[in-house]
């Protein structure tokens, strides 16, 4: 059974840095795609960026370009997402999705599995 | 950069069919995916590629996509349908992909 099961939330100062992750199990890690997606309270969701375990190949969105860092450690099946320097506005559930990518029309599949969400609270 | 607009609200009587716009400019000629979020959940992909079903989704869920408009339908709609639905396509430029998504509908079951 695949699985993509990320850590538990987090209650965070403005200022403080972050690293939250995601695991994925029942599949092999290094094949797919892991996105994180963004849902503010109340709000829609919106797509941070993407990592390729396999050689750690990370694409991101121009809107957290320079805000956030996604990493990978292939060897315990583990993506990461991570700030230097939370603000209030990261206050968010941060969800973690799997993406396959077709070679042969060269676009992304969908995101066919998700992870539970880690809700991060950043607050004084 | 791509913009997909979705209607905030939708509200269906149950056994009745819900329909759920997305539009986005000449979206015919992207895939377009569908997912359902009730709240306090994680999103859950319920269709693909425009019209296709991940195994486990019922037929009662289907899709279509023409024109500037893609769209969800969900026929006999049951309480349990209630939720926030939202479309997503990958924007494809000469040297990257983004993920777009839609604002997101949420589906009332009156």
């Amino acid at each position: 059974e695949v699985q993509l099961v990320q850590s538990g939330a987090e209650v965070k100062k403005p200022g403080e840095s972050l690293k939250i992750s995601c695991r994925g199990s029942g599949y092999s890690f290094t094949n797919y795609w892991i996105a994180w997606v963004r849902q503010m309270p109340g709000k829609g969701l919106e797509w941070m960026g993407i990592i390729y375990p396999g050689d750690s190949d990370t694409r991101y969105s121009p809107s957290f370009q320079g805000q956030v860092t996604i990493s990978a450690d292939k060897s315990i099946s583990t993506a990461y997402l991570q700030w230097s320097s939370l603000k209030a506005s990261d206050t968010a559930m941060y969800y973690c999705a799997r993406a396959d990518y077709d070679y042969v029309w060269g676009t992304f599949r969908p995101f066919d599995y998700w992870g539970q969400g880690t809700l991060v609270t950043v607050s004084s | 950069s791509y913009v997909l607009t979705q209607p905030p609200s939708v509200s269906v009587a149950p056994g009745q069919t819900a329909r759920i716009t997305c539009g986005g400019n000449n979206i015919r000629s992207k895939s377009v995916h569908w997912y359902q979020q009730k709240p306090g959940q994680a999103p859950v992909l319920v269709v693909y590629d425009d019209r296709d079903r991940p195994s486990g989704i019922p037929e009662r869920f289907s899709g279509s996509n023409s024109g500037n408009t893609a769209t969800l339908t969900i026929s006999r709609v049951e309480a349990g349908d209630e939720a926030d639905y939202y479309c997503q396509v990958w924007e494809r430029s000469s040297d990257h992909s983004d993920v777009v998504f839609g604002g997101g509908a949420k589906l009332t079951v009156l």
